[in-house]
């Protein structure tokens, strides 16, 4: 499936670098989501993006910035993570907000 | 917010034996998807349910949605070793995002 891309496929981070996660989707959807996986709470939802607009925030600490420039495209900005935000990062699109969601292969982020 | 509680956690089943995996709410929902996550992948779409009592069908699978819309249930008949993996449901009502479940990571021992 190439429906949703999301790079890059792996990331290790120090504590005090800034990287950012880049997620594309090629179906035309509006919405856009990021969620966090780790082995504490499978899907946690981060952050929804309707029209390029952010309609979510689920208290996700501002370490993590996210930025919607089309909605074609969504980035998270990532600078002074923890270790325990090393998880599996995934990306995905709807049509609208309460449609089927097409999930990207996720970055596996480690912070070190 | 609301919640869907999914159960249970985990199963171990022999090759052939049945699974299910069930999935509650407090509340009524307008809809109920069903997601698969193969180990070392990313969740994938099987289902979506809208209708009091739906019950439809793939191959081995048959997905059903309570009469009341607050519960789902996903079955697999005589499992196969393809089928392990982690099934998630998610429920969307009202205004608010698709709300997952915590999921029920299937083991399918050969």
């Amino acid at each position: 499936e190439t429906g949703v891309t999301q790079t890059p496929r792996h990331l290790v981070m120090g504590m005090t670098n800034k990287k950012s996660l880049k997620c594309e989707q090629h179906l035309g959807h509006n919405a856009m989501y990021w969620y966090k996986q780790s082995a504490k709470k499978p899907l946690e939802l981060m952050f929804v993006y309707s029209l390029e607009e952010r309609v979510e925030n689920n208290s996700v600490p501002s370490r993590f910035s996210p930025e919607c420039p089309n909605s074609s495209h969504l980035f998270l900005h990532l600078h002074t993570l923890q270790p325990e935000d090393s998880a599996l990062y995934l990306c995905a699109s709807s049509l609208y907000r309460a449609d089927t969601q097409y999930f990207g292969p996720g970055t596996r982020l480690t912070v070190l | 917010g609301q919640q869907v509680m999914q159960i249970p956690q985990y199963q171990h089943v022999q090759e052939g034996e049945d699974f299910t995996t069930y999935c509650n709410s407090s509340t009524t929902l307008s809809n109920i998807q069903w997601y698969k996550q193969r180990p070392g992948g990313h969740p994938v779409f099987l289902i979506q349910l809208v209708k009091s009592g739906e019950v439809k069908k793939q191959k081995r699978l048959t997905f059903q949605f309570g009469e009341a819309k607050k519960n789902s249930s996903l079955h697999i008949t005589a499992t196969q070793t393809t089928d392990v993996g982690t099934y998630f449901c998610a429920a969307y009502s009202g205004n608010t995002p698709l709300v997952f479940g915590k999921g029920t990571r299937l083991s399918v021992i050969a």
